[in-house]
């Protein structure tokens, strides 16, 4: 599975729109890309996945570039308890083989 | 809908001893079950794959025979940490996977903390 590289920390202000971007510029044409994220002490929850379109869910949207070589997730009015680690994660979606691979995400601070 | 749960949420035990961690999915059947250790500050290593019936399959370095894994039916999944060592304190982490669908995801339990002194 192709690999991601995401900025280590981000902040936001409560109500702002919070975009965080992800790079897999060796993304292969099979593979998918998650984002799911991680509140402090608690399992992780998906957020959302996409190939090639944007994709739009009531989270969050995730935009992709035309070259697939990144991704930008978009909480549109981030909260408190958007406070969390984002991870983008790429795999492909094929049979048994839906192991994730966990880089050490974005560690997202929406602040008041 | 694609609830996980996990029991306990938090266990202190001794050395030497074993302790079991039980990750259910309450609506909906998962053939597929992962199970993660995540260590403070570090991100979540898958430890293994487990699919109903089978036998499960370990990420290189973990040790199958200390980390006994069952995956007796579609909606459980048992991961039981044998002969416990303080090194094997940490936050584990199961996630469920169904055939397809929303289903098809992989949605994640609560967690379980495990101390061992």
């Amino acid at each position: 599975d192709a690999k991601t590289t995401q900025p280590t920390s981000m902040d936001c202000a409560e109500g702002r729109a919070a975009n965080l971007p992800c790079n897999h510029s060796t993304i292969s044409g099979n593979e998918y890309v998650y984002w799911y994220r991680q509140i402090h002490s608690q399992g992780p929850q998906y957020i959302i996945h996409g190939l090639k379109n944007n994709e739009t869910n009531e989270m969050a949207s995730l935009i992709i570039t035309e070259d697939r070589k990144s991704s930008t997730l978009i909480l549109p009015h981030a909260t408190l308890r958007d406070t969390a680690v984002y991870y983008c994660i790429v795999r492909i979606n094929a049979g048994n083989n839906r192991k994730l691979i966990w880089g050490l995400g974005t560690s997202l601070a929406v602040n008041p | 809908g694609a609830v996980v749960s996990q029991h306990p949420s938090w266990v202190i035990c001794k050395s030497g001893t074993s302790v079991k961690i039980e990750c259910r999915s309450l609506d909906f059947q998962a053939t597929t079950m992962f199970w993660y250790r995540q260590f403070p500050k570090q991100s979540l290593m898958l430890m293994a794959t487990s699919n109903e019936g089978s036998k499960a399959t370990y990420e290189q370095g973990v040790e199958k025979d200390k980390f006994l894994i069952n995956h007796a039916s579609l909606t459980l999944s048992t991961l039981t940490v044998t002969s416990a060592h303080p090194e094997d304190s940490s936050f584990y982490i199961c996630s469920a996977a169904g055939l397809g669908g929303i289903y098809g995801e992989q949605y994640f339990g609560p967690g379980t903390r495990l101390t061992v002194t």
